[in-house]
């Protein structure tokens, strides 16, 4: 399971604290997305990025704030959060635009952020 | 709000078993269903994207049916494994509208396989 990676796996961060999560694919894919699993809640999309260039955002707090550098990286960049927002935060990249009907997306293993 | 139901939220089931679980989507503005497959501490897994109503997918002893009409998806595995042993997630894909695209997820099945 290399092809998509995240760093580091688990965190552990105070509500004053600014941190990054680093997302990587290995596989050639031009759209990466972000998205957040709280306790007993579903897989939730954060943020997607096509082609460098982010084309949704869910509502997500500022404290959260992606960052797309090249195709095959992409960061989450955290400040000030709240407890509420320990979560599993996953990667994910695909070929082809988001909306394609067939486009599969492939997972990261996730980071485990816990936010005291 | 779209909601994706999974059922039932966990299995316990004894290696050699078949079994089979739902996904239960909006009828309406459907374009795609994903089924994962995401072990403990590894990455979600792509299993099936089905797109046609009355679709059947295979892969191994993992099968899945769509019905688009009436909104819901059966996966089942034949011969249950204890390395089958993992959460089954359902993602629906909306045609058009806001969420176009995106994967709206069920919160999975989980399934456990004991030998």
């Amino acid at each position: 399971e290399t092809g998509v990676t995240q760093t580091p796996r688990h965190l552990v961060m105070g509500m004053t604290n600014k941190k990054s999560l680093k997302c990587e694919q290995h596989l050639g894919h031009n759209a990466m997305y972000w998205y957040k699993q709280s306790a007993k809640k579903p897989l939730e999309l954060m943020f997607v990025y096509s082609l460098e260039e982010r084309v949704e955002n869910n509502s997500v707090p500022s404290r959260f704030s992606p960052e797309c550098p090249n195709s095959s990286h992409l960061f989450l960049h955290l400040h000030t959060l709240q407890p509420e927002d320990s979560a599993l935060y996953l990667c994910a990249s695909s070929q082809g635009a988001p909306s394609g009907v067939r486009v599969t997306q492939y997972f990261g293993p996730g980071t485990r952020l816990t936010v005291l | 709000i779209l909601n994706v139901e999974q059922s039932p939220q966990s299995l316990h089931v004894q290696e050699g078993d078949s079994t089979n679980f739902t996904c239960s989507f909006p009828s309406s503005n459907f374009y795609a269903l994903h089924w994962y497959r995401w072990e403990t501490a590894k990455s979600p897994e792509a299993l099936f994207v089905m797109t046609l109503n009355g679709d059947e997918k295979k892969k191994g002893r993992i099968s899945a049916t769509l019905n688009t009409k009436e909104g819901y998806s059966y996966l089942y595995i034949k011969g249950s494994q204890p390395e089958d042993s993992a959460t089954y997630l359902c993602a629906f894909v909306m045609g058009y509208g806001g969420s176009q695209g995106n994967l709206i997820f069920g919160k999975g099945t989980k399934l456990s396989v004991k030998p």
